[in-house]
């Protein structure tokens, strides 16, 4: 059964640090695996999706990567800002029902 | 503008009380889903449903009802609401059935209290 890891569970750095979210699953079986926000009391923001065969995506000073073999995906921050702040979550998915496996989470402070 | 719209955002209810939550989405989606997110339990999926007329369970989908009459529209039913459905609740949609490439579209959330 799938699992997804999410270390550190909070994470507080000063503001223009770069910065590297960790998320591991345990099946490396998955079709994508997707990067999430969510600022507190609200919705989640989809940030970037990593489909099986490719290794990396970037949006703007995010990037992740994605290293099936070893069962983990990062997702780094360059030149962090306080409007950072948030939960980051990654989700797995990993079998034809489109059902996803969520981490549970790195809340994430950044300070000015 | 492309978003997925619940409401009510706040709900305070009695035991027993049968309430509707419900789901918009104006992206032509087929994929639809309900999550429930509580503190140290993470995201958990209520039901889904991949096309009108098409529901199935997720993780967690006793006490809950849900109908996809039109492809807009996901409502979330809870029958005899009890305190454990205290929750936050959130939908989400996507098209190609929120796999490969298409990331999933959520909504604002529903705080739920049961009483």
């Amino acid at each position: 059964k799938q699992e997804v890891t999410q270390i550190p569970a909070a994470l507080s750095v000063p503001e223009g640090e770069n910065l590297v979210l960790n998320c591991s699953f345990t099946d490396s079986a998955i079709y994508n695996l997707q990067w999430f926000r969510q600022d507190p009391g609200k919705g989640l923001t989809s940030l970037l999706l990593i489909q099986s065969s490719q290794r990396e995506q970037t949006s703007g000073r995010l990037n992740a990567s994605l290293d099936k073999s070893s069962g983990r995906s990062t997702l780094y921050i360059a030149a962090s800002q306080p409007g950072d702040s948030a939960t980051y979550l990654c989700a797995v998915d990993s079998d034809s029902n489109y059902q996803l496996i969520w981490g549970a989470g790195t809340k994430l402070i950044i300070k000015p | 503008e492309a978003q997925v719209t619940q409401n009510p955002r706040y709900l305070i209810t009695v035991t027993g009380k049968k309430l509707t939550v419900t789901c918009s989405q104006n992206m032509n989606h087929e994929y639809m889903s309900w999550y429930r997110q509580d503190p140290g339990l993470g995201l958990r999926q209520i039901y889904y449903s991949m096309n009108v007329e098409v529901t199935d369970k997720g993780d967690v989908p006793e006490g809950y009802k849900v109908s996809r009459k039109e492809k807009r529209n996901f409502p979330l039913i809870l029958e005899s609401p009890s305190p454990n459905q205290t929750s936050l609740y959130f939908c989400a949609s996507s098209s190609k059935a929120g796999s490969y490439n298409s990331p999933l579209h959520f909504g604002n959330g529903t705080r739920l209290t049961v009483t």
